[in-house]
């Protein structure tokens, strides 16, 4: 248990769906990440939201849309998604000051699997 | 660009000891971190260093160069269990954040 919750933790979708995945952290953290894993690939940062600002969007495509209600909860929405993007996203959270990270560590959540058909 | 090299793959015995390295662009540099991911499971956290010097923990140990942009995992008395992927990723800090590596596999054999 590593205080961050995502939900669901496996997804089917066809490429013409809309779903969302969610993540929440119980951390008291006040930055957040969504991350894609795709097989044989290095972990790539999607989206960051520091005090619930969007400060990253690493040139991901717009069916892909975040969201960040509050510093606890970090959603991802998926529309009209392609094969391709079937990977793991996982979600992160993180304590930022004024410079950067604080305690030495961003945590993870157990991710979310993905499979468009 | 913020380019981070690390091996695809090694394997090493029971028992044995592994040096994994990972390299990294130095501007900006804020902090490395070293984590561990089994497979199709989160990363976890192992290590942090921000200063030069080695930071050891139990059986797994790492170092870091500022200098020269450089980083090794050190995993001695190696068990099966160990068998997993090791990411290093880079902090350059406030808005860019973590970045991480391509990750080393790394096989234990009997």
């Amino acid at each position: 248990e590593t205080g961050v919750t995502q939900t669901p933790r496996h997804l089917v979708m066809g490429m013409t769906n809309k779903k969302s995945l969610k993540c929440e952290q119980h951390l008291g953290h006040n930055a957040m990440y969504w991350y894609k894993q795709s097989a044989k690939k290095p972990l790539e940062l999607m989206f960051v939201y520091n005090f619930k600002e969007q400060t990253e969007n690493n040139s991901v495509p717009s069916r892909f849309s975040p969201e960040c209600p509050n510093s606890s909860h970090l959603f991802l929405h998926l529309h009209t998604l392609q094969p391709e993007d079937s990977a793991l996203y996982l979600c992160a959270s993180s304590q930022e000051d004024g410079t950067g990270l604080v305690g030495n560590t961003i945590y993870f959540g157990e991710g979310s699997w993905l499979t468009v058909v | 660009g913020q380019n981070i090299d690390q091996p695809t793959e090694m394997t090493a015995t029971e028992g044995a000891i592994v040096q994994i390295n990972c390299t990294y662009q130095t501007s900006g540099f804020n902090g490395l971190f070293w984590y561990q991911q089994h497979a199709g499971e989160a990363p976890t956290f192992l290590s942090y260093n921000v200063l030069d010097g080695l930071e050891e923990k139990g059986r797994f140990s790492s170092f870091l160069s500022r200098s020269k942009g450089y980083s090794y995992l050190l995993l001695k008395e190696l068990q099966m269990k160990d068998s997993a992927s090791y990411l290093c990723a880079v902090d350059w800090g406030y808005g860019q954040n973590f970045v991480f590596g391509p990750g080393t596999r790394l096989s234990v054999l009997p």
